[in-house]
């Protein structure tokens, strides 16, 4: 089972400033990588798939990088409803796929 | 406009059973896998099981191998998790997910709670 180490737990930045993401596996997943934004008592939702697509209507600011095992979720200029936290999930080696414990992006 | 609707949830003592269904509407819902995504309290979610469109193959994650089975009706667009021998680590929030064991999750439903507990 591939496990995925996510960093930092929390972030603290304020808005308009840049946030970088972190998301290491345990061996590689090729570019089988996605990011899932989740608010409060809402079920997630699809960012980024295949490590740098955008999912249909995610804002610009919203881009994703790496392969292998290092990927990036960077937000470009936060916006106040991005302050929530932050899944990554691997579909590369299945089952079962996999997900991060996330992290969690706070208002400074 | 893809909605998939949960329903089934709820307090359960250790060792009993729940059914949980999901309402499926806005595609075609024979044509896709589908499955079940938790989330414990405060942490990542968890895929627990998934079931194929045509064939009905079905898939399980090793810590509700032999507890809990998927099915679904596809004359009634209606996606199903029988579990039973219900622990307390089960306690989540359970997502119906449109999509096979080895998809992302486009589509999620907005979950409904299992809460295992004397």
């Amino acid at each position: 089972e591939v496990v995925l180490t996510q960093s930092p737990a929390t972030l603290s930045l304020s808005p308009g400033e840049r946030a970088t993401l972190s998301c290491r596996a345990s061996q590689s997943v090729s570019s089988y990588l996605a990011w899932y934004q989740q608010k409060p008592g809402q079920a997630p939702r699809l960012l980024i798939y295949d490590a740098s697509n955008r999912a249909t209507g995610v804002p610009a600011r919203f881009s994703g990088s790496g392969s292998g095992t290092d990927f990036t979720l960077t937000i470009s200029s936060l916006e106040p409803e991005d302050f929530a936290v932050y899944y990554c999930q691997q579909r590369y080696n299945w089952p079962p796929i996999t997900f991060g414990q996330g992290t969690r992006l706070e208002i400074k | 406009e893809v909605q998939l609707l949960e329903s089934g949830g709820g307090l359960v003592q250790p060792g009993g059973s729940l059914r949980l269904s999901c309402a499926a509407s806005g595609f075609t819902f024979r044509s896709y896998a589908m499955g079940w995504v938790r989330q414990a309290p405060g942490k990542g979610p968890e895929w627990v099981s998934s079931i194929s469109g045509v064939n009905g193959d079905t898939y399980y994650s090793g810590s509700v191998r032999g507890r809990f089975t998927i099915s679904r009706d596809n004359s009634k667009n209606t996606l199903y998790l029988q579990m039973n021998s219900l622990r307390a680590e089960d306690t989540a929030v359970y997502f119906c997910a449109k999509g096979g064991p080895g998809d992302y999750v486009f589509n999620w439903g907005q979950g409904t709670l299992v809460t295992v507990s004397s």
